[in-house]
């Protein structure tokens, strides 16, 4: 069984520039969420994905947009980068249809904007 | 939405001895409870969770307590040791909705040799 990986593990971007960060699920898994972790913070929710359609999202606007695709991966964009941006980015897989919100979290992809 | 509000944001214990921290969750909809555990440069990770049909769970040295009508819910560690050592996060959500969990702020967990 393999775990949740995600790419890059490290990026630095400028302001106002675009980035794409990329997630592979948990083997059997078909949900893919994204938190952002600030530095000291708890992770917050940005949203989260089932059947390739957004299914629930938090409060971020719409310049964070995701997919998902057919093997259950998943991408993160965010555009017009911004200072404040610059953090961990988690993307955890679980089963939907289990009954439970077990989350299955990536070691995230450290992005800081200059 | 849901707030989540974690206490202490820093822990400090001899080894040996027991550790608790304390959330406060103000939806009364919130009905699914984890606890994660991360160390320095590493992932979350699930520890225990508990659901609202039940008040307390244990796992060997972790125990994790749930008082829906305070809306608060507590993870305690007994016989702690160095490898305990490390950021606890609590976090709730509705099992109905979407796999959101709202976190808390984080504890900073240092047992002392």
């Amino acid at each position: 069984e393999t775990g949740v990986t995600q790419s890059p593990t490290h990026l630095i971007k400028t302001r106002g520039q675009q980035v794409t960060l990329r997630c592979s699920s948990q083997s059997g898994h078909n949900t893919v969420s994204w938190y952002q972790q600030a530095l000291g913070q708890g992770p917050q929710f940005i949203f989260q994905y089932y059947r390739e359609e957004e299914n629930g999202r938090g409060n971020f606007p719409p310049r964070f947009s995701g997919l998902q695709f057919p093997n259950y991966s998943s991408e993160l964009n965010v555009n017009a980068l911004e200072l404040d941006d610059s953090a961990l980015y988690l993307c955890a897989s679980s089963l939907e249809g289990t009954g439970a919100n077990v989350l299955t979290f990536g070691a995230g992809s450290r992005l800081t904007v200059l | 939405g849901e707030n989540v509000e974690q206490h202490p944001s820093t822990l400090s214990v001899q080894e040996g001895d027991s550790a608790v921290i304390k959330c406060t969750y103000s939806d009364s909809a919130s009905n699914y409870f984890p606890w994660y555990k991360q160390e320095l440069g590493k992932r979350p990770q699930l520890i225990i969770d508990i659901r609202s049909n039940v008040g307390e769970k244990k796992d060997q040295r972790i125990a994790v307590t749930l008082n829906k009508t305070a809306k608060h819910f507590s993870l305690h560690i007994t016989e702690t040791q160095p490898e305990d050592s490390a950021v606890y996060f609590c976090a709730a959500s509705n099992l109905g909705s979407a796999r959101q969990l709202t976190f808390g702020s984080g504890t900073q967990l240092t047992v002392l040799p």
